[in-house]
Parts: C-alpha cells; sequence; structure tokens
C-alpha cells in the first residue's frame, strides 16, 4: 500500500524567505501526487497535482513542485514566502483500491509559520 | 461557486447520543469520503462510497456508519457519541472510478465536533 511522509510537522520562515516543505512517497506503481492547503477552521484547497508528463509541476499562490522518481520525493517550494502563507500543508498520494477506485493517502501535514 | 457543503461548523454533543453530520455535493461526483482530522495524525479516512446506496470501510470505522440514499448526500452517523470522538470532520467528494485516478478531492469546510 502507498504511504506519505511529511519530514518536519512545523516549518518557520521569514517573509521572503526560500519555503520548502519535504514530502516522500511509498508507492509500487506510479503515482498521483497532490499537495492541499488548509487554512484555519477550513477545509483543504488542493494547491497543485503530478500526474503525468513535465515533473516540475506549478500551483496556485506561486507555490511548485517537483517530482522526482530516483528520489520517491514530491517537494514542495515557493521562491518567497508571504504572510497570506501560513496554513498547514498536505501532501498525498493517490491509492488503488480492489475494483478499480481510489482514494488518497495522505501524509500528517505540515504548519507552516511565517514571520516578519 | 461552493461544492461540497457540510452542514454545521460547530457541533457540541454529549456522551451517548446519536450525532448526524451531513454533507452534500452539487458536483454529480460518485465518490465520497469521510475523514477526521487530529493533530498531528493528518487525515483518516473513515468511510467512502463510490456509488449510491454503496458504502465501504476505511482504516478506522469503528463507532461510525454511513448512509448514501442520493448521489449528492453523505451521511456520517456516530452511534453513540464518546470523547475520543472529538475531532474535526471533513467531507470530500471526486469523480470517476478510473484505478489510480488524478481527479483530487473537493473538501468541505469541515465540522469540528466536540463531545463532552
Amino acid at each position: 500500500a502507498q504511504s506519505v511522509t511529511q519530514l518536519g510537522s512545523h516549518v518557520s520562515v521569514s517573509e521572503g524567505a526560500l519555503v520548502l516543505l519535504r514530502c516522500n512517497y511509498s508507492s509500487s506503481v506510479p503515482p498521483y501526487l497532490f499537495w492541499y492547503v488548509q487554512y484555519p477552521n477550513q477545509g483543504l484547497q488542493l494547491l497543485l497535482k503530478y500526474t503525468t508528463g513535465a515533473t516540475l509541476v506549478k500551483g496556485i499562490n506561486g507555490f511548485e513542485a517537483e517530482f522526482k522518481k530516483s528520489e520517491t520525493s514530491f517537494h514542495l517550494t515557493k521562491p518567497s514566502a508571504h504572510m497570506s502563507d501560513a496554513a498547514e500543508y498536505f501532501c498525498a498520494v493517490s491509492d488503488s483500491l480492489s475494483g478499480g477506485y481510489n482514494k488518497l493517502i495522505f501524509g500528517a501535514g505540515t504548519r507552516l509559520a511565517v514571520h516578519p | 461557486d461552493v461544492k461540497v457543503t457540510q452542514s454545521s461548523r460547530y457541533l457540541v454533543k454529549r456522551t451517548g447520543e446519536k450525532v448526524f453530520l451531513e454533507c452534500v455535493q452539487d458536483m454529480d461526483h460518485e465518490n465520497m469520503f469521510w475523514y477526521r482530522q487530529d493533530p498531528g495524525l493528518g487525515l483518516r479516512l473513515i468511510y467512502f462510497s463510490y456509488d449510491v446506496k454503496m458504502k465501504e470501510k476505511g482504516d478506522i470505522p469503528e463507532g461510525y456508519s454511513v448512509s448514501r440514499e442520493k448521489k449528492e448526500r453523505f451521511s456520517l452517523i456516530l452511534e453513540s457519541a464518546s470523547t475520543n470522538q472529538t475531532s474535526m470532520y471533513l467531507c470530500a467528494s471526486s469523480p470517476g472510478t478510473e484505478p489510480h485516478s488524478n481527479y483530487g478531492y473537493t473538501f468541505g469546510s469541515g465540522t469540528r465536533l466536540t463531545v463532552v
């Protein structure tokens, strides 16, 4: 079965600094990978996803992620953090179920703090 | 523009009560999911449904049941609420049934349930 590991439950950066949130996955088949963001007291919102094709994926709000098969990684980056980026971020991998249906397996999440 | 609606944002119930959490989606999605979210544990799948009147157990179904009488509505039921079911509950939906679907989920805003 697929699994997802997010390194670092809390990450703190200065405004304007690089954001790097780490995600490693295990999968026995080519994975579909996702990053979601959750702002306080809200549901999860899709940031970006990798399915096939280009390994560098661009998402909303200036975020991007690179799929590296050799490292089984899908790290999320943003060149310059903004105060509004403070949120919790979840990495997820698509897992297949019997009968052909899919579900997403989520990592434990990384809380990003941005300070002035 | 709202896609997945959860009926309550905050709910306080007493131990032993039967609790209903409602979720409605307006995107004609086949798949619907219930997760609970706890600090440090990420999202854990309780139940999911890939068709009307169909349901499947997720990773932590104990103490819960579900109902899907109509395609757009997926209800989570706590048969006899207990304090360890205090959590944030998230509903999500997705289209399609292909293996390793590249569709992400659309989430509701969540219901924060407190059992006292």
